[in-house]
C-alpha cells in the first residue's frame, strides 16, 4: 500500500514568490492535514482537509491556503515568501477526520532565499 | 491552552543501556497521545496511539505507557538504529478537529 506522497521533495524560492505544495494521501484516506516544521517551533499545525473543506486552522497568516480535490489530494499554497517560511513542510493523511492515526509523507524542504 | 512537553532535549544511551522518554501534556479533553519516530530529513514514522490512562502499547524494543497527565516511551536494549527523535502528540477531544499538538522532541543517539 502506497504512503503519504509529497512533491517536490526540495524548493528554492526567491522572498516574494509564491509556491505550491502537493500531497496524495494513502488510498482511502480523506482527511489530509498540513504542517510546518523548523528547528525552534517544532511542528505547528496549518490547516486540516475532510472532504474537500477546511475543518480547523491554525495560527498562521492569511498567506498560507490550501485546498482539498475530490480524490483527497490537497494542495498548500504559499504567497509573498518571506526567509522565515524556510521550514520542511510536512503532509499527514488519516482515514477520518480527529478519530484515526495520521501518516506522514517525506516532506517538501522549502529554502527561501 | 493544550500543550506538550518533552524530556529530555536529547539522550544519549550506550548499547543496551535502557531508558525512558517523558511526554508531560494539558489538554482539555484527551481523544488520544501518539508517539512517533523521526529520522533526519524525513517525515514523522507512527508508532503508538494511546486513549486512556492505565493503557500500554509495544513494539519490538519500545513500549509506551500513558497516564492522566504523561506518557512514557520505554526503550529497552537500545541499538545504533534507534537513534532518531521521538515525537509526542495529542489530539484534543474538541468536536471533530484532527489536529495535532507537537512536544518539541527527545534527540536519542545509541553508540555501539
Amino acid at each position: 500500500k502506497a504512503g503519504v506522497t509529497q512533491t517536490p521533495r526540495y524548493l528554492i524560492k526567491t522572498r516574494g514568490q509564491q509556491v505550491t505544495l502537493s500531497c496524495s494521501p494513502i488510498s482511502g484516506h480523506r482527511s489530509v492535514s498540513w504542517y510546518q516544521q523548523t528547528p525552534g517551533q517544532g511542528l505547528q499545525f496549518l490547516f486540516e482537509y475532510f472532504s474537500e473543506t477546511q475543518r480547523n486552522k491554525g495560527n498562521f497568516p492569511g498567506r498560507f491556503s490550501g485546498r482539498q480535490f475530490s480524490n483527497s489530494r490537497s494542495e498548500m499554497n504559499v504567497s509573498t515568501l518571506e526567509l522565515g517560511d524556510s521550514a520542511l513542510y510536512l503532509c499527514a493523511s488519516s482515514l477520518e477526520s480527529g478519530r484515526s492515526e495520521a501518516f506522514f509523507g517525506q516532506g517538501t524542504r522549502l529554502t527561501v532565499v | 491552552e493544550d500543550q506538550v512537553t518533552q524530556s529530555p532535549e536529547a539522550l544519549r544511551l550506550q548499547e543496551g543501556e535502557s531508558s525512558s522518554l517523558n511526554c508531560s501534556y494539558t489538554v482539555s479533553g484527551l481523544r488520544g497521545l501518539f508517539w512517533y519516530r523521526q529520522d533526519p530529513g524525513k517525515g514523522p514514522e507512527f508508532l503508538f496511539t494511546l486513549y486512556s490512562a492505565g493503557e500500554e502499547k509495544e513494539k519490538e524494543r519500545l513500549k509506551a505507557t500513558l497516564t492522566k497527565k504523561e506518557s512514557f516511551l520505554h526503550i529497552t536494549a537500545p541499538k545504533p538504529e534507534d537513534s532518531a527523535t521521538y515525537l509526542c502528540a495529542v489530539q484534543a477531544r474538541r468536536g471533530s478537529q484532527g489536529n495535532l499538538i507537537f512536544g518539541k522532541g527527545t534527540k536519542l543517539s545509541v553508540k555501539p
